[in-house]
């Protein structure tokens, strides 16, 4: 149980395009999704907290404008990266979180490689 | 601020134990992770230690918690090549599943034969 998956796993997109990436929980309710970045060799950074229904909460730096989540239901959330550049190019891995799979942890899907020509 | 220290390398020969250190900065953390991430995939988490325990084993991984100096290991016995990989260390602020996670950089744990 307790499984997220990521779509696409990769993309490779020309510079001033919009990407979406989604993130779902397969088999549980997520009531909680976050969004991280990872660049080559470094860790991964937070960038924003969604629960369901609400808006997202962003760390701070990062655009919201820029970075647009959504998380409709319980079971997907989406990172559209708006007019990208390839200083965007990055790993964009997503995190759920729900109760009825505990408390203790999130739940990390494969990630998603963001090339931006 | 918060922040996640660990040694960037280790490299260790089949067999042998593996430890991974980590210190913390924020005393208020709750849990505490050691995820593991193979070259271009996402993270698996390996283990986690409520901050009031001082061990935790589970199978070859052994956690030690040392919370009065905010040092965490993360131990590896008979260290096995698929283990090569980064493992990252990380702390939860604001409680388990709902709170920030901030990681360390990684440790990049090579197993030679």
């Amino acid at each position: 149980g307790a499984v997220v998956s990521q779509h696409p796993s990769w993309v490779i997109c020309k510079s001033g395009t919009s990407v979406k990436i989604e993130c779902r929980s397969l088999d549980f309710q997520a009531t909680t999704m976050f969004w991280y970045r990872q660049f080559p060799k470094q860790s991964l950074m937070l960038m924003a907290t969604s629960n369901e229904g609400s808006k997202a909460t962003y760390e701070q730096g990062v655009e919201k404008d820029k970075f647009l989540i959504n998380h409709a239901s319980l079971t997907l959330s989406t990172l559209t990266v708006t007019s990208a550049h390839p200083e965007d190019s990055s790993f964009y891995i997503c995190s759920a979180a729900g109760t009825s799979v505990g408390t203790d942890t999130q739940y990390f899907g494969p990630g998603t490689r963001l090339t931006v020509l | 601020g918060e922040d996640v220290e660990q040694s960037l390398f280790l490299s260790v020969r089949e067999g042998d134990s593996s430890v991974i250190n980590c210190t913390y900065t924020d005393s208020s953390s709750t849990y505490l992770y050691w995820y593991k991430q193979e070259p271009g995939a996402g993270l698996q988490l390996l283990t986690y230690i409520f901050s009031n325990m001082d061990m935790k084993q589970d199978q070859r991984l052994t956690v030690l918690l040392n919370k009065k100096d905010k040092h965490l290991s993360l131990r590896i016995a008979d260290t096995q090549t698929g283990d090569s990989a980064i493992y990252f260390c990380a702390e939860s602020i604001g409680g388990g599943s709902q709170g920030n996670l901030i990681f360390g950089k990684g440790t990049k744990l090579s197993v030679k034969p």
